[in-house]
């Protein structure tokens, strides 16, 4: 059973707009969120995290929203860059070490 | 810094053969892991481990097994390989629990059972 939701497989957006992912949960026991990107033929790479104890967590052209009550979480990108392009997987863990992850979003942005 | 490192990149394997993945960290890291990811799916837990000696197994534990001799070794075995197991496997190693913005990934291992 898939606790961890992203119901858009691909995403496509002009340079210098904004992409705007999202994720859905299941599982209200989850307390900490992240998002990973990766690029063909690598490994997933950390690029932003919430706790859960926040709405909000901004990192230079990153941010992360999190609504706790209607179980789901976004990321923004903006603006939109060439180098973004690759799939986003949103994951989230219980107050353990082992993340349940989405299916991945595949991002291309548009010159 | 070499990270994770998993061995091989590429791996076809007849039904039924068996075969080890490998992986290795330079980090120093307690916690290990190994995710598959099957095509349009997210990465699935298959087997982790939180220092040497212990194991345990995560959400698609069934056809595989795990040994962790050493903090910086964690390989998986592949008994009798069945089309099913055809998909890209990651090994991970975080330092601590409830870090998961400091779990490092291995490049991948591509499989396919024929």
């Amino acid at each position: 059973d898939q606790q961890v939701k992203q119901n858009s497989p691909s995403l496509s957006v002009q340079e210098g707009r904004i992409s705007i992912l999202n994720c859905d949960y299941t599982n209200s026991m989850f307390d900490y969120f992240l998002w990973y990107k990766k690029y063909p033929a690598e490994g997933p790479t950390f690029l932003i995290s919430i706790s859960s104890i926040k709405d909000k967590n901004e990192d230079g052209r990153f941010t992360v929203f999190l609504n706790k009550s209607a179980k789901h979480l976004s990321l923004h990108i903006v603006p939109s860059q060439p180098g973004d392009s690759a799939v986003y997987f949103c994951a989230a863990s219980d107050n353990d070490y082992k993340l349940s992850f989405g299916a991945g979003t595949t991002v291309t942005v548009r010159a | 810094n070499a990270g994770v490192t998993q061995t091989p990149k590429f791996r076809i394997l007849k039904i039924g053969q068996s075969m080890t993945l490998q992986c290795a960290q330079d980090m120093n890291h307690n916690y290990m892991y190994w995710y598959r990811q099957d095509p349009g799916m997210g990465l699935k837990l298959i087997y982790y481990s939180v220092g040497a000696g212990i194991t345990d197994k995560g959400e698609v534990p069934n056809g595989y097994n795990v040994s962790r001799s050493t903090t910086e070794d964690f390989p998986l075995r592949l008994e009798l390989a069945a089309p099913s197991q055809t998909s890209v496997y990651f090994c991970a190693s975080s330092y601590s629990r409830h870090s998961g913005n400091t779990i490092y990934f291995g490049e991948g291992s591509w499989l396919t059972v024929v």
